[in-house]
Parts: C-alpha cells; structure tokens; sequence
C-alpha cells in the first residue's frame, strides 16, 4: 500500500527555521516525483514544487522560487520542505503528494498534510 | 500561468442528486486535468487523471469529460460521503494551476 505519512504539526515565530518531512512506503520511493502544496487556511490548493528524489531533480514555481527548499533523502524514502526564515504568511496546511506517470505526471496519492503556524 | 476557472463555486445538492462541476482551461491543456475531492479537515484524495480516468478504487458514479478547454466532473446519484470541495487541476505546464473549488453542500 502506497502511503506518505508527513512529520506533525508545528507552531514556530516569524524568523525562525523550520523543515518538515514526508515520508513515502509501499512503492519505489526514487522513481516517482513528489510534489508539495500548499492551501492557506480556508483556502484552495496552491503548487509549490516538485522533486525526483531518484536523482534530486528539483522545480520550484515561480512564487516559492527562493521562499523554500525542496530536497530529499532516498536513502530514508523521505522528502523536505524547509524555510530559513519563516513570515506569518506561511502559516498553511502543507501536503506532499506524489506524482505518477511518465511525461506529464499527476498526483495519485496525498500525504494527510501538516499545519504550520507561525506566529509571535 | 494557466488559469482554472470552476462554476458554481458552491452548489446545494440532496442525496440521490446527479451534479455537474464545470472548469475551463485559460488556453489549451489536451487532456493533462485532474480532478480532486477534499473533505473538511482532511487531505484532498485524487478521484480523476487525464480528464476522465478514474483512479483506482474511485466509485463509478464519478465520472470526467472533456470538450476543448471546458471540463466537466459529474456526479451520479450523490452519496452523503460526497459532500465535499472539489478541485480541478491543469498539469500540462511546468507550473500546474489549481481551479478555485467548488464546494458541494447538502440541500
């Protein structure tokens, strides 16, 4: 069974570091892409970026370019996403996912997403 | 980027009730849409890739079509599990692009 199990909520202060984990099982963690979204509260779904945790490929989306760090460790089938500095507007749900298919890839399965509040 | 546009935004529905959800591309995508539902307080779960397959285990009471860049998501004969947001999703771009959601209430 194909599963992400994503690390726990966290409430943090504005400028402080932060990384969250999504850990992948049940398949072969290095041949698919994983991608995180965000969904601002009371809000809709929003692409972050992408990942190939097989080679470390990485794409941002133009709006997150620079905001965070999508990385991986394929020897612990997990992915990251961190912040350096976090502002109030990052507090969301952040949901990893990950993508099947080979040229033009869609998401098939969800992480159960992890609140993120900062806040002084 | 790819604009995604959903009608209605929200729509009132009873049980037994077929439903259409709308979404149109900004400028053409083939058939690269998905289609997602998300229930309140949980992860969104993926029910339709490339514009009418459904994802394993999806019931056939969902169902995707596609004329163009106008999408459509039918529902069947509404469950009460139905009731929920759905989303649709271009990823034919390097950026995919959400639509706004639509959410389905209970009438």
């Amino acid at each position: 069974e194909v599963q992400l199990v994503q690390s726990g909520a966290e409430v943090k202060e504005p400028g402080q570091s932060l990384k969250i984990s999504c850990k992948g099982s049940g398949y072969s963690f290095t041949s698919y892409w994983i991608a995180w979204v965000r969904q601002m509260p009371e809000k809709g779904l929003e692409w972050m970026g992408i990942i190939y945790p097989g080679d470390s490929d990485t794409r941002y989306s133009p709006s997150f370019q620079g905001q965070v760090t999508i990385s991986a460790d394929k020897s612990i089938s997990t992915a990251y996403l961190q912040w350096s500095s976090l502002k109030a507007s990052d507090t969301a749900m952040y949901y990893c996912a990950r993508l099947d298919g080979i040229v033009k890839p869609s998401i098939d399965y969800w992480g159960q997403g992890a609140l993120v509040t900062v806040s002084s | 980027d790819i604009q995604m546009t959903q009608s209605p935004s929200s729509l009132s529905a009873s049980v037994g009730d077929g439903v259409t959800i709308s979404c149109r591309a900004s400028q053409g995508i083939g058939n690269y849409l998905a289609w997602f539902q998300q229930k309140p307080g949980q992860a969104p779960k993926s029910l339709i890739y490339a514009a009418s397959s459904l994802r394993s285990g999806v019931p056939s009471r969902f169902s995707g079509s596609a004329s163009g860049t106008d999408f459509t998501l039918t529902i069947t004969s509404l469950q009460p599990e139905d009731f929920a947001t759905y989303y649709c999703q271009q990823y034919n771009t390097y950026v995919p692009t959400f639509g706004q959601g639509t959410k389905v209430e209970i009438k």
